[in-house]
């Protein structure tokens, strides 16, 4: 079955370093990534998409690859904020989808 | 903020009962999914409407059911509510080229809670 695994232990890293998130999947074939961050009791709000023959895509300090051979993307977030904690979420979709499958989320806990 | 509204906030049922949850999409949006959230978990895919029809579904019962208006707003109905069916609901609407989905705009949720 479809797996998206994606650290459930929470990532604490100091304001000014770059967190790295990563999300792995197996016995799945995506047309396209995506990143989207959940704050407590909100709607996830969507961050970046990339595709699958795409290896790398910024936004701001926003950073994420795709290495379908490896079956993972990492998320990158430079010079980290507190503003930045959050839980982020990656979700994977296929070419005509008709839907989104998510991972369970890594709560990022940016420290001063 | 997205745009997407979805009501209500929050909602108290008991088992056994009927929910009717609504949603919003954002202006110029054709297509609405509806997730489902249980705590300390990501978000797991309903169904989705397209154009007013069903354009793909998840692995949950018949019991949940929907509906999408020519105003292209949606409701997700709920019958016979189980305990585990307390979790937010999230809507979420695009605007797809052809038929394949893009970038969704969440809703802030409804939270249910079924005792």
């Amino acid at each position: 079955s479809q797996k998206i695994e994606q650290n459930s232990e929470a990532l604490n890293i100091q304001e000014g370093k770059t967190a790295t998130l990563t999300c792995n999947y197996t016995n799945y074939s995506p047309a396209y990534l995506q990143w989207y961050r959940q704050d407590p009791g909100r709607g996830p709000v969507f961050l970046l998409l990339i595709r699958e023959n795409e290896k790398e895509k910024r936004k701001e300090r926003l950073k994420v690859t795709f290495d379908t051979t490896l079956k993972q993307s990492l998320f990158h977030i430079t010079a980290s904020q507190p503003a930045d904690s959050a839980t982020y979420l990656c979700a994977l979709g296929a070419g005509t989808a008709s839907k989104l499958t998510f991972g369970t989320g890594t709560r990022l806990q940016v420290t001063l | 903020e997205t745009g997407v509204t979805q009501s209500p906030t929050h909602l108290i049922k008991t088992r056994g009962q009927q929910v009717t949850l609504r949603c919003s999409s954002q202006s110029g949006h054709n297509t609405v999914s509806w997730y489902q959230q249980a705590l300390g978990q990501g978000p797991q895919f309903i169904f989705q409407y397209y154009r007013e029809e069903e354009n793909g579904r998840g692995n949950f019962p018949p019991r949940f059911s929907g509906l999408q208006f020519p105003n292209y707003s949606s409701e997700l109905n709920v019958n016979a509510l189980e305990l585990d069916d307390s979790a937010l609901y999230l809507c979420a609407s695009s605007f797809p080229s052809g038929r394949t989905q893009e970038t969704q705009y969440f809703g802030p949720g409804t939270r249910l809670l079924v005792l």
